[in-house]
């Protein structure tokens, strides 16, 4: 089956700085969402976007939809110990079909 | 209001052995997706449900995979017998419609590892 293309595959950063990670599709999704994944739990949805070209934000994470229903993109910013995790993208063609997940980017803050 | 609760938490089997997981959704949800979640991938759909009635199982290799969900509540999903590639966590997600769509909330999955 398929699987998104998620960059980048892990990130070191430290405690207050900026993060940006993507994914792309050689596909259509008509919602994109971004969730995060911490050791022993499932996924857990942080934000959701419906419409290609949709901005939105949750706090310190912005993501937007691709104008080409392709691709998205999620913003930490001034990142806090908290942040860290596995983040993944997830696509989705209708409103109840089941989701289709990148490979995950893993952040890692260092003290 | 109480999560998707999924058990046993964690199995050790060896391979040709059969096992079965079991998923409790959140109370209401029509719709229940069993994912598997291979070691650094992310989550792969294995089966969708909507009530009782099977949705897509395009992905199950039903060779050796099988889920029911008889009364359209809690699942089962079956694994016989066990192949080593089939190590892996094992998530429950279920769903109820929205305004903008269907979000998937995410048990916190089996954890099975075939020897």
């Amino acid at each position: 089956g398929q699987q998104l293309n998620q960059s980048p595959q892990s990130m070191f950063i430290q405690e207050g700085e900026d993060v940006s990670m993507n994914c792309t599709s050689s596909s259509i999704f008509n919602t994109w969402l971004w969730y995060k994944q911490e050791p022993g739990e499932g996924p857990v949805l942080l934000i959701a976007l419906y419409k290609a070209g949709e901005l939105t934000s949750n706090g310190r994470l912005t993501a937007q939809f691709g104008i080409t229903r392709k691709d998205s993109f999620l913003n930490i910013s001034a990142s806090i110990p908290s942040d860290v995790g596995i983040y993944f993208c997830a696509g989705q063609r209708g409103g109840a079909d089941g989701l289709t997940f990148g490979k995950g980017t893993h952040l890692i803050i260092q003290p | 209001e109480a999560g998707v609760a999924q058990s046993p938490r964690y199995k050790i089997i060896e391979k040709r052995q059969s096992v079965a997981f079991w998923c409790n959704p959140i109370s209401g949800h029509a719709t229940l997706y069993w994912y598997q979640q291979i070691l650094g991938q992310g989550p792969k759909l294995l089966i969708q449900f909507q009530n009782n009635g099977v949705v897509d199982d395009s992905q199950l290799p039903k060779d050796r995979f099988s889920a029911e969900r008889l009364k359209g509540v809690d699942s089962t999903l079956k694994i016989q017998p066990a192949k080593l590639e089939d190590s892996a966590v094992y998530l429950c997600a279920s769903s109820i419609r929205g305004v903008d769509g269907d979000t998937q909330y995410f048990g916190p999955g089996t954890r099975l590892t075939v020897l």
